[in-house]
């Protein structure tokens, strides 16, 4: 079946550094991939997304691109401000399964001052 | 406007009892689910519907039962509430497809004492 494997957290790190949270998956098919934040007391929101190979998502800063050949989504971002933590999740979705997605486990991400 | 909408966002209620959680969305999306995030973060898929009809049923106790009198509302209905129901359940809708991603509500956390 499906599987998104994400790097283990939490991660913690100082303002404006780069980030970088891995994350890999297993499919059956072409699945399109998503990232989603979830700040402290909300609900996910989708930060981005790519639907086939090749594809860049990018929002707020935020950047990844879908890499067939190493089935991975690594989530990037130049300089991390205290505002970006939260827990951020990798998911997968495909068309053979009703839209359900497959989300990993999430990784806590703390920047500080 | 208010995209994915859950009531309550908190319930507290004793073992044994009987609640309900409510969710409406007002994006047009064709299909909604039930998620629960138990204390580590971690997500699980428990029901899908798709323009009323039940599509996805994962391995969740039969004292949970959805109902989806429309496709704007899915509602959760839960017997005999247990200790380890407490947890933050979410409801969310996506378009009809794989590529469109969720829109998540902001979630209720139901805690039993």
């Amino acid at each position: 079946g499906d599987s998104v494997t994400q790097m283990e957290g939490p991660v913690t790190l100082s303002e404006e550094a780069f980030l970088t949270i891995n994350c890999t998956y297993t499919a059956t098919g072409y699945p399109s991939l998503f990232w989603y934040v979830q700040y402290p007391g909300e609900g996910l929101q989708l930060l981005l997304k790519a639907t086939k190979a090749d594809d860049k998502g990018s929002n707020k800063g935020f950047e990844a691109t879908y890499r067939k050949e190493t089935t991975s989504f690594h989530l990037e971002k130049g300089s991390v401000q205290v505002s970006d933590s939260a827990v951020y999740f990798c998911a997968l979705s495909e068309n053979t399964n009703a839209g359900k997605s497959t989300f990993g486990d999430g990784t806590t991400l703390t920047v500080k001052p | 406007d208010t995209a994915v909408s859950q009531t309550p966002k908190y319930l507290v209620t004793q073992m044994g009892n009987d609640k309900s959680i409510k969710c409406e969305q007002n994006l047009g999306h064709d299909t909604m689910y039930w998620y629960k995030q138990d204390s580590k973060k971690f997500l699980k898929i428990m029901f899908s519907y798709n323009n009323k009809e039940l599509i996805i049923n994962e391995t969740v106790p039969n004292r949970f039962s959805p109902k989806s009198p429309d496709k704007a509302h899915l509602n959760l209905h839960i017997n005999s509430l247990e200790l380890g129901d407490s947890a933050v359940y979410f409801c969310a809708s996506s378009p009809s497809g794989q590529g469109g991603g969720y829109t998540f509500g902001s979630g209720t956390r139901l805690t039993v004492v």
